[in-house]
């Protein structure tokens, strides 16, 4: 049972575009929701979260957004950069839970 | 400062041996977690820690998989009579406080287990 999915195993996009990463979730009890990014033979590194009080949320070329009716979120990254290539992880999570539950991840590839 | 640290950063080893895996949380972080990957796929919890207590173990796959924690600091995981099946990446978390948004999890480098 896979309470959070990442439906595309890979993206490949060009430099200077934008890159769309999404992520589908099914538990309703979910109360925020994280994006990691992570390198070979690295752990995962935090880049972004989102209440579900939110419907986006900003930080420099990454934003995230939330549609908790679609129970769907998206990581937007702009402009896409080499060294955004990566393995891309959504989680979820409840301020009640310690624990995270993990997508299957995307592998992001950005072409110079 | 420092982060998260795992030793061994490798372990290989032969089915039905038993092994342990060392964490090192960030210094004040009360809560710990062990995630495992297997190849190709999602992180999957195993147990998480709230000072030395586990209040959360539902993930641990088997009775051959046990966690400690001392001290509110180093946690080791134990996996008894290691299977084929046990070959992953462990890895290890940190975070501040028990739960809320802004207290993101902080990941160790993990431990890459191999049962021959």
């Amino acid at each position: 049972d896979q309470q959070v999915k990442q439906n595309s195993p890979s993206l490949s996009v060009q430099e200077g575009r934008i890159s769309i990463l999404n992520c589908d979730y099914t538990n309703s009890m979910f109360d925020y929701f994280l994006w990691y990014k992570k390198y070979p033979a690295e752990g995962p590194t935090f880049l972004i979260s989102i209440s579900s009080i939110k419907d986006k949320n900003e930080d420099g070329r990454f934003t995230v957004f939330l549609n908790k009716s679609a129970k769907h979120l998206s990581l937007h990254i702009v402009p896409s950069q080499p060294g955004d290539s990566a393995v891309y992880f959504c989680a979820a999570g409840g301020t009640s839970y310690g624990k995270l539950t993990f997508g299957q991840g995307t592998i992001l590839t950005v072409h110079p | 400062g420092a982060g998260v640290s795992q030793s061994p950063s490798n372990k290989v080893t032969e089915k039905g041996k038993d092994v342990e895996l060392r964490c090192d949380p960030i210094s004040g972080h009360t809560a710990l977690y062990w995630y495992r990957q297997r190849l190709g796929q999602g992180l999957e919890f195993l147990i998480y820690f709230q000072g030395n207590s586990a209040p959360d173990k539902s993930g641990l796959p088997s009775d051959r998989f046990s966690a400690e924690r001392t001290g509110e600091s180093v946690s080791t995981l134990t996996i008894q009579r290691t299977q084929q099946e046990d070959s992953a990446v462990y890895l290890c978390a940190s975070r501040l406080s028990r739960g809320g948004l802004g207290n993101e999890q902080f990941f160790g480098p993990g431990t890459r287990l191999t049962v021959l």
